[in-house]
């Protein structure tokens, strides 16, 4: 049982160039998140999907996009990407964002941007 | 804005002390509390989820939450140098909202 399962954990990149981060859970839950976690700055919601088929934006969702692909997976996708974006990404889900169960995290993608 | 307030630390304690977190909030409609602990360069990890007044224990830890003055704290009892961790205050409004706010998370240090 996998839980959260990120991929891929560590990336490299340089500025203008795309990539896509893959969440996917085996927890049957309906509502996925992406968040990024800078110093000093706490996590931050980029975007999150409160079920399979709706996707809306969190807090800080300039420059990225997302996919619900099915009830499993949920990507996030940096078309070009910035210095700026450098971050610890982590996704994470729960049963049902109304049923105040808390959220369970993948162990995160450290993605530097030079 | 809904905001979620601890003091980032470091808090320092010596081993087999009691150490206390704090956390406010703004939002009054707030539902579900929980505290996650962060050690560095990991992920974070659920340790308690409390949703009435009053305290709950898990082990080593008690959460205490206080809906009339928007508090929520973690105790943790004979603290361990393993406790040595970031601990993230997360607070849900519930209904239609599906957001968790999370604050900004206090550095725990036990000393041995």
């Amino acid at each position: 049982n996998a839980g959260v399962t990120q991929t891929p954990k560590f990336q490299v990149l340089k500025t203008g160039q795309s990539m896509t981060l893959q969440c996917a859970q085996d927890m049957n839950h309906n509502s996925m998140y992406w968040y990024r976690q800078d110093p000093g700055m706490g996590l931050r919601l980029i975007y999150y999907s409160a079920s399979e088929g709706t996707t809306d934006k969190g807090e800080v969702p300039n420059g990225y996009n997302v996919s619900r692909l099915n009830k499993r997976e949920f990507s996030l996708r940096l078309e070009s990407a910035a210095p700026s974006q450098t971050s610890v990404y982590f996704c994470a889900t729960t049963t049902d964002g109304q049923s105040n169960q808390p959220q369970h995290f993948g162990d995160g993608t450290r993605l530097s941007i030079l | 804005q809904k905001e979620v307030e601890q003091n980032s630390g470091p808090l320092s304690v010596p081993e087999g002390a009691i150490a206390s977190l704090n956390c406010t909030y703004s939002d009054r409609g707030s539902q579900s509390f929980f505290w996650y602990r962060q050690y560095s360069g990991k992920s974070p990890e659920l340790i308690m989820s409390i949703y009435s007044n009053g305290d709950k224990e898990d082990g080593r830890f008690t959460a205490q939450l206080n809906k009339a003055s928007q508090y929520v704290s973690l105790l943790i009892r004979d603290s361990q140098p393993s406790d040595s961790a970031t601990y993230l205050c997360a607070v849900n409004g519930g209904g239609s909202n599906y957001k968790l706010t999370f604050g900004k998370g206090t550095l725990l240090t036990v000393n041995p």
